[in-house]
């Protein structure tokens, strides 16, 4: 029974370079969100996506950020080209189908990404 | 924006105290949850009140919503130093989620 897995815990990578970010959801969720949060501040939400489709991206940076849920396998979320200001932690959280138990939220314990 | 904003930043109290968060939000919403985060882990969620509801109870959580001044507030009774972590609030809007800068609880033994 586990809860939502992300991986790594800790990733550094120099600037210019690619940080790929995973996030397993619960068992029998089907919703999964992404979260950026700075030291002392709250959760900044970034995307909202259910398997293959993305629901809502508002809160992307247009440019160097995706997000996808594939049928098969984890949500990734993409950072291309890093720069010191991506340095963040970044939190998956998942949900059951609407109207299934619902509608709060289940945390992983984030990804830690640090640009050199 | 729909994001809550709690109020205080920052909280110290002693064990055994009750602590008081609140939050204020902007919009009308389907219902309001509160949330807490022990440092350098993910958000835990801890109770959820639904827009017809006035007040809510689990365990030693009291929450309350009063949806003409648009504010909730989440009182901890008889705190514990395990308590100590930040709190958030989070709005519910078509299910996207919105969360304010949080409490920051201490609780000294």
């Amino acid at each position: 029974n586990a809860g939502v897995m992300q991986n790594p815990r800790h990733l550094v990578r120099r600037r210019g370079q690619e940080a790929r970010l995973r996030c397993s959801p619960m068992k029998g969720h089907s919703h999964v969100y992404w979260y950026r949060q700075l030291p002392e501040e709250g959760l900044k939400f970034m995307v909202y996506l259910q398997k293959e489709n993305i629901i809502d991206e508002s809160g992307m940076p247009k440019e160097r950020f995706s997000a996808e849920f594939p049928k098969e396998g984890p949500s990734i979320l993409r950072i291309q080209q890093v720069v010191r200001g991506d340095s963040a932690a970044y939190f998956c959280a998942s949900s059951p189908p609407t109207g299934q138990g619902g509608p709060s939220l289940h945390f992983g314990n984030g990804t830690r990404l640090t640009v050199t | 924006s729909q994001q809550g904003e709690e109020d205080p930043q920052a909280l110290s109290i002693q064990e055994g105290e009750n602590a008081t968060m609140n939050c204020s939000y902007k919009t009308s919403i389907n219902n309001l949850q509160w949330y807490r985060q022990n440092s350098g882990r993910g958000l835990v969620h801890l109770i959820l009140i639904r827009s017809n509801e006035r007040e809510k109870h689990s365990g030693r959580l009291r929450v309350t919503l009063d949806t003409s001044k648009k504010s909730s507030s989440l009182l901890i009774t008889a705190s514990r130093a395990a308590d100590t972590a930040s709190y958030f609030c989070a709005t519910d809007d078509f299910n996207k989620f919105y969360f304010g800068s949080g409490t920051k609880l201490n609780v000294k033994p």
